[in-house]
């Protein structure tokens, strides 16, 4: 596709419950990250990939959180375990090459609502 | 620590007008500025960036200053239409902070018709 596509746009789930949620980048885009957003404030990073190896994870919140990208291009975040807290908008945007100077693209977001 | 600030939550604009959005930062590491616009239920846009090597960058309507001894940034809109009724980030990045980008809360702009 033309742009970031990440599903599913919305996804409610029960206290405790394993969630995947899943991002296509740009294709051809070696960089991808995952960033996280609540109400009123603006988007946190999560996780950065440059091809298939995670080169940032220093924002994931914690072990309940892991994300991957096998084959370098579409990535999934997952979520063990989840909580209340975890409720938010995942959003996730990709570059062409990564690195400072870079402008990042990114998709609709994925709302997460843990109930 | 919230290394990028944005201290305006909201601003309202008559159609025409200028709109300043500000932006300050506190990590002198940071090299290189962005600013996004999101609509509600959409992921963030890309506006226009600067490098730190520049104080001034200009596209179209869209202009960003930089001053980096007073550590901050401003997106001038001019002249300002309802479509650019949006939530504008702030982001930054840098050496010691990689690929990843920090962002400010936001400031929602409201154009008035």
């Amino acid at each position: 596709g033309a742009g970031v596509s990440q599903t599913p746009s919305n996804k409610v789930t029960e206290k405790g419950k394993y969630v995947e949620l899943r991002c296509d980048p740009i294709s051809g885009h070696t960089a991808l990250y995952w960033y996280r957003q609540s109400l009123g404030q603006g988007p946190e990073f999560l996780i950065y990939f440059q091809g298939t190896g995670a080169a940032d994870d220093s924002g994931l919140p914690n072990d309940r959180f892991f994300a991957v990208r096998p084959e370098g291009s579409v990535s999934t975040l997952k979520i063990q375990r989840t909580e209340r807290g975890d409720s938010a908008m995942y959003l996730c945007a990709s570059s062409l090459t990564g690195g400072t100077n870079t402008e990042a693209f990114f998709g609709q977001g994925t709302r997460l609502t843990v109930v | 620590d919230q290394q990028v600030k944005q201290n305006s939550p909201s601003l309202s604009v008559q159609e025409g007008r200028i709109s300043i959005l500000n932006c300050d930062y506190t990590n002198s590491m940071f090299d290189y500025f962005l600013w996004y616009k999101k609509y509600p239920a959409e992921g963030p846009t890309f506006l226009i960036s600067i490098s730190s090597i520049k104080d001034k960058n200009e596209d179209g309507r869209f202009t960003v200053f930089l001053n980096k001894s007073a550590k901050h940034l401003s997106l001038h809109i001019v002249p300002s239409q309802p479509g650019d009724s949006a939530v504008y980030f702030c982001a930054a990045s840098g050496e010691t902070s990689g690929s990843r980008l920090t962002f400010g809360e936001g400031t929602q702009l409201t154009v008035n018709p």
